[in-house]
Parts: structure tokens; C-alpha cells; sequence
């Protein structure tokens, strides 16, 4: 099946560096992929979406500057926490439509990114 | 602004079927309904989706009701490793196929 891969795990950083996040497609092409943010307790929140090619798009309220996201080739995306502060900490989420983007396919999920900054 | 709601959370027997409800009236007559679990600190998990047919995998049913205004998630043989968050979750008609979340169901495997 789809495999969505995310790297690092978990990552821990001191305020004011830098953080970048990687998604790969292992066994797909993804011309979008997705991220999420997800605090404790709570449900999965969209932050962008990342098209192959182009600019992301991005939720209301989400810093484009602050988070840079980066698709640059079909299997892979990065997001990466630019000037991390404390309350950047939190679980960060791939995903990507495995095949063609039509309501009968399935989203797969990267395995998460746990971001700690110090 | 999900479109779906779902209990907060459900305890169940191990060994039992648990059941997992969820409304979603205001679907449109082309969204598909999918459910996802969140089992703590991983990536969510695809489990099953559907349109208007009951639908069956090795891992759960969906039954749709036939005005598709709600749906119910039937795990048959609940073990302890399906204590999860489930997620119930209407593709929202945007050009890029987002799905937005809900708060989901707390299931809770009790042996």
C-alpha cells in the first residue's frame, strides 16, 4: 500500500533556530501533500497545502513566512520551522492522496513529527 | 468548521463489536464520508470510507444510512490495540480534496 514517510521523529531545538521537517511518497507520486499541526488533546488542524511546483497555500491565520514549505519533486515536501519559539512546539503531520486526487482514494499519513523547543 | 460530530468518547469490552456513531446532515450527494483512528503520538490510519453502500475490509463495516445524513463505524472483534481516536470525516469540496477534522471519538478498549 501507500507509504508516506516523515523524518525526523522527533526534534529538539532552541529557541531561535531553525527546524526542517521532510515528506517523502515512497511508492506514489504526490502532486499534493498536506500539513498538519496537531496540539495535545486536540484534533489535526491544516496548515497548508503543497503542490509540486509552486507556491503552498495556506490557512488563515498559518505565517507563510514562518513556515516554509517546499515541494519540490512529485515524492517530496519540507516544512521547515523558521525561528522556532516555544510555543511552535507541537506534533507535526504529512499526508498525501496516494494516486489521483478523486474522493475514492485514500489520504495516507506520514507517522508525525514531535517538534520541542526550547 | 467540521461537518460531522461524534460522541467524545466510547468504552468497550474486549472481544465486543464497538460501535462508533457519527452524524454528518449536511453532506452533499457527492462526499464521501471516511474515518481515520489516531492511535497516541502516530500519524492518523486509514480505516474505511464510503458513499452511500455499507462497506466492509478486514478491519471494520460502515453502515450509511440511507438519507446518508449519519454513519456508524463497527469495529466486530475490539482488542485493546484499537483504543484510538476515531475520526469521521465528509471530503469537503475544495479543488486540492482537503479533509478537515473533527474532534473525533475517544474509544477505549477495556479488557
Amino acid at each position: 500500500g501507500a507509504v508516506v514517510s516523515q523524518h525526523p521523529s522527533r526534534v529538539i531545538c532552541k529557541s531561535g533556530t531553525s527546524v526542517k521537517i521532510e515528506c517523502r511518497s515512497l511508492d506514489f507520486q504526490a502532486t499534493t501533500m498536506f500539513w498538519y499541526r496537531q496540539f495535545p488533546k486536540q484534533s489535526l488542524m491544516l496548515m497548508a497545502t503543497s503542490n509540486e511546483g509552486s507556491k503552498a497555500t495556506y490557512e488563515q491565520g498559518v505565517e507563510k513566512d514562518k513556515f516554509l514549505i517546499n515541494h519540490a519533486s512529485l515524492t517530496l515536501s519540507t516544512l521547515t520551522v523558521t525561528s522556532a519559539h516555544p510555543e511552535d512546539s507541537s506534533f507535526y503531520i504529512c499526508s498525501a492522496w496516494a494516486g489521483k486526487t478523486t474522493a475514492a482514494n485514500v489520504l495516507t499519513f506520514g507517522a508525525g513529527s514531535r517538534l520541542t523547543v526550547l | 468548521d467540521a461537518k460531522t460530530t461524534q460522541p467524545t468518547s466510547m468504552d468497550c469490552a474486549e472481544g465486543r463489536a464497538a460501535n462508533l456513531p457519527c452524524n454528518h446532515s449536511t453532506i452533499s450527494g457527492n462526499e464521501y464520508v471516511y474515518w481515520y483512528r489516531q492511535i497516541h503520538s502516530q500519524g492518523p490510519q486509514y480505516i474505511i470510507h464510503g458513499l452511500k453502500n455499507n462497506e466492509t475490509n478486514e478491519m471494520a463495516s460502515l453502515i450509511i444510512t440511507e438519507d446518508r445524513k449519519s454513519s456508524t463505524l463497527i469495529l466486530p472483534h475490539a482488542t485493546l490495540r484499537d483504543t484510538a481516536v476515531y475520526y469521521c470525516i465528509v471530503r469537503v469540496l475544495r479543488s486540492n480534496y482537503q479533509l478537515i477534522w473533527g474532534a473525533g471519538t475517544k474509544l477505549i478498549i477495556k479488557p
